[in-house]
């Protein structure tokens, strides 16, 4: 089968930095992407990661380990509106498919 | 403005009726997909279509059917098969499956 675990709950206060990390076992494996979902709305994309190591975009970095089958979104300098559910997702093959994790909800506290 | 559509917004369905919802895409994307969302629950996946006359079943077709006639249009039907239709569609369109746009959704509910 295939699966992605992630926390499903993770508390920060804001300005500081918090990790959400992703494990997956799929049958293959072409990338990892992270999505965020505000209350009532629909998710929107926030970074992708076909290699590994490092990708950065403004206050949000993620990374991957294909080796360990492990990735993790990293946000910077919280702020209240990021208070929001982040969900891990994998492309597993050639298909196009992709496959969601349950979702992380990020707490924000002032 | 380039995105996805998804109509209705919200949608009531009577036991026993089949509901179709639309969804439509100008990005010019190949994928399309179709999700469910639960209450507190991540996306599952319901069926996806890479090409345009071609599409694969996700983890949870059952009860569900789609159509792929044109590039730009991926509707989704909910058939009376479907126990428990009611919650919340998504429809997403992607470029080999890296970054997915989605629609809005549609708010399904069985009254």
């Amino acid at each position: 089968g295939q699966s992605l675990e992630q926390p499903s709950e993770v508390t920060a206060v804001e300005g500081a930095i918090v990790q959400i990390n992703c494990t997956y076992q799929t049958s293959g494996f072409y990338g990892l992407s992270w999505y965020q979902q505000h209350d009532g709305g629909a998710p929107t994309f926030l970074s992708y990661n076909g290699l590994d190591g490092l990708e950065e975009t403004g206050r949000f970095s993620s990374f991957l380990s294909r080796s360990d089958s492990y990735g993790y979104l990293l946000l910077q300098e919280l702020q209240m509106k990021d208070s929001a559910s982040y969900f891990c997702a994998v492309s597993p093959g050639t298909d196009d498919k992709i496959i969601f994790g349950k979702g992380t909800r990020l707490h924000i506290l002032p | 403005d380039g995105g996805i559509t998804q109509s209705p917004k919200y949608l009531f369905r009577k036991e026993g009726q089949n509901v179709t919802l639309s969804c439509e895409q100008n990005l010019n994307h190949d994928a399309m997909y179709w999700y469910r969302q639960d209450p507190g629950q991540g996306l599952r996946l319901i069926y996806y279509s890479q090409i345009v006359n071609d599409f694969q079943k996700g983890d949870i077709a059952e009860g569900y059917s789609v159509s792929r006639e044109k590039k730009e249009s991926f509707p989704l039907t909910v058939t009376s098969a479907q126990k428990n239709p009611t919650a919340f569609y998504l429809c997403a369109s992607s470029i080999r499956g890296r970054e997915a746009f989605f629609g809005q959704g549609t708010r399904l509910t069985v009254v």
